[in-house]
């Protein structure tokens, strides 16, 4: 069966710091992947996604990048953390080649301060 | 690109009364429209799908309609109960390789 892990689920940073968010997917090959933000009581916004390994769409301009190191490993960054980068962090992954769910990490809810 | 529009923004039932979320799209390619459920602090969980072949689709008290010609999609709780209470999130695509447009979610109170 395939799993998803997403780490930290917490995290507190001062503004200015870096920040590096990190995925995997486990028990498929060559997964579209996806990083989501969720404001406190707002949707669903797309940052980045990938169908493949160094492949990243950016969605929105801003502060953050996202790297696709390895087939299943997927990282969401940022050099300077700003205020308004507070929010739930989502990754999520789906079958590549296929029109079907996306299946979510349990986020990480980072606090900038 | 797609746009996924979803209404109510908020939505209070009482216990054992239907809830109805709507949901429009406005790319007419658009062909799998998933339904998640997102309770407080977790992260969203499939309840329902539906394929553009298909007009209906029951799951228990859950059901998703879908009409292609107007390009709307709706949810339906029916009997609801308080464990029901969360945040319900549309969505559409058109390919595999398309990420899913998501609306911008509807929070379900349910009144014991």
């Amino acid at each position: 069966s395939q799993t998803i892990h997403q780490w930290p689920a917490t995290l507190v940073q001062p503004v200015g710091s870096p920040l590096s968010l990190e995925c995997t997917v486990e028990g498929t090959s060559n997964p579209n992947l996806y990083w989501y933000r969720q404001a406190a009581g707002r949707g669903l916004q797309l940052l980045f996604y990938s169908v493949g390994i160094g492949q990243i769409s950016s969605e929105v301009p801003q502060n953050l990048s996202a790297s696709r190191p390895q087939d299943r490993q997927f990282i969401l960054s940022s050099k300077k953390l700003l205020l308004s980068d507070s929010g739930f962090y989502l990754c999520a992954w789906s079958w590549t080649g296929r029109t079907t769910e996306a299946f979510f990490g349990q986020g990480t809810r980072l606090t900038v301060v | 690109g797609e746009n996924v529009e979803q209404h109510p923004s908020t939505l209070s039932v009482q216990e054992g009364d239907s809830a109805v979320i709507k949901c429009t799209y406005s790319d007419s390619a658009s062909n799998y429209f998933p339904w998640y459920k997102q309770e407080l602090g977790k992260r969203p969980q499939l309840i329902i799908d539906i394929r553009s072949n298909v007009g209906e689709k029951k799951d228990q008290r859950i059901a998703v309609t879908l009409n292609k010609t107007a390009k709307h999609f709706s949810l339906h709780i029916t009997e609801t109960q308080p464990e029901d209470s969360a945040v319900y999130f549309c969505a559409a695509t058109s390919s595999g390789n398309t990420p899913l447009v998501f609306g911008k979610g509807t929070r379900l109170s349910v009144i014991a």
